[in-house]
C-alpha cells in the first residue's frame, strides 16, 4: 500500500447533478478525514470518522453533503445537487492515532469542477 | 478562534541561500503547530510538528521551525535551499476543542520558489 487513493482525481458536472467520490485510506488506518481546497486557500475541514463513526462535521458541510465510512475502510462523499459553489479540491487524509501523536497522510485529492 | 496566518504568498530565494516562510498563529491554550508541503498533483506531505518541548523542530527533507511564543510565530526554516524544495507550503494549527484530532485549521499557503 503506497498511500492514500482518491478516485476520480478530476470530475466535471452540470449544476443539479450529483457526485460521488471515493477515498481509500492507507490499511490500519482508524481515522479519515475529508477537507475542502479553493484555488488560493488551505484546506478547510468538512468531517472525519473514527473506524466507521462519523465524529465530527464541520458547518462548512451543507445538508447536500453526506460522508459515510461503512465498514471503517474506505470512504464516500456525496454531494447532491452540486452548485457551482462547491467547485474545489476535495483532499482525503487518514492516521493511525497513537497517544497524541498523529500525522495525517493526504491523498492527491479529486478536483470536482461544478459547470 | 484558533487561526494561523501566512503573511507572505510567495518567496523567492536563490539555491544556496538560506530560506524562511512565515506564520504566525492565534489559539487559545498551548499551541500545536504543523508544517505541510504541496507539489503539484501531489497530496500534502507533512513536514514538522510542535506540540511541547524544544522550540527548535527538525523536520523532514532539512527543514526545521523555529517556535516563539513571544512572537506567536513558526516561521519555516531551512539552512540551504534546494531547486526542488519549490513548492506551496501550508502552516496549521489544531482546531480548539478538537482534543486528539488531525482536525487542522490551514494558513491560506505560501508558494516557495527556488532558482538556480
Amino acid at each position: 500500500d503506497t498511500g492514500v487513493s482518491q478516485d476520480p482525481r478530476h470530475k466535471i458536472t452540470k449544476r443539479g447533478q450529483n457526485v460521488t467520490f471515493r477515498c481509500d485510506p492507507i490499511s490500519e488506518h482508524n481515522r479519515l478525514y475529508w477537507y475542502r481546497q479553493t484555488l488560493g486557500q488551505g484546506p478547510e475541514f468538512l468531517t472525519y470518522f473514527q473506524n466507521e463513526a462519523q465524529l465530527e462535521k464541520s458547518r462548512l458541510l451543507s445538508d447536500r453533503f453526506s460522508a459515510e465510512r461503512p465498514k471503517g475502510s474506505f470512504s464516500t462523499l456525496e454531494i447532491q445537487r452540486t452548485e457551482q459553489g462547491d467547485s474545489a479540491m476535495y483532499l482525503c487524509a487518514s492516521s493511525f492515532v497513537r497517544g497524541t501523536n498523529e500525522k495525517l497522510f493526504f491523498g492527491s485529492g479529486t478536483q470536482l469542477s461544478v459547470l | 478562534a484558533q487561526s494561523v496566518a501566512q503573511p507572505e504568498d510567495q518567496v523567492n530565494v536563490a539555491e544556496g541561500n538560506p530560506l524562511t516562510v512565515k506564520c504566525t498563529y492565534s489559539v487559545s491554550g498551548n499551541p500545536y503547530l504543523f508544517w505541510y508541503v504541496q507539489y503539484p498533483n501531489r497530496g500534502l506531505q507533512f513536514l514538522l510538528k510542535y506540540i511541547t518541548g524544544d522550540n527548535l523542530v527538525k523536520g523532514s527533507y532539512g527543514f526545521e521551525a523555529e517556535f516563539n511564543k513571544s512572537q506567536t510565530s513558526f516561521h519555516l526554516k531551512k539552512p540551504s535551499a534546494l531547486v526542488s524544495d519549490s513548492a506551496l507550503y501550508f502552516c496549521a494549527v489544531r482546531g480548539h476543542g478538537s482534543g486528539n484530532t488531525g482536525k487542522l485549521i490551514f494558513g491560506q499557503g505560501t508558494t516557495l520558489q527556488v532558482k538556480p
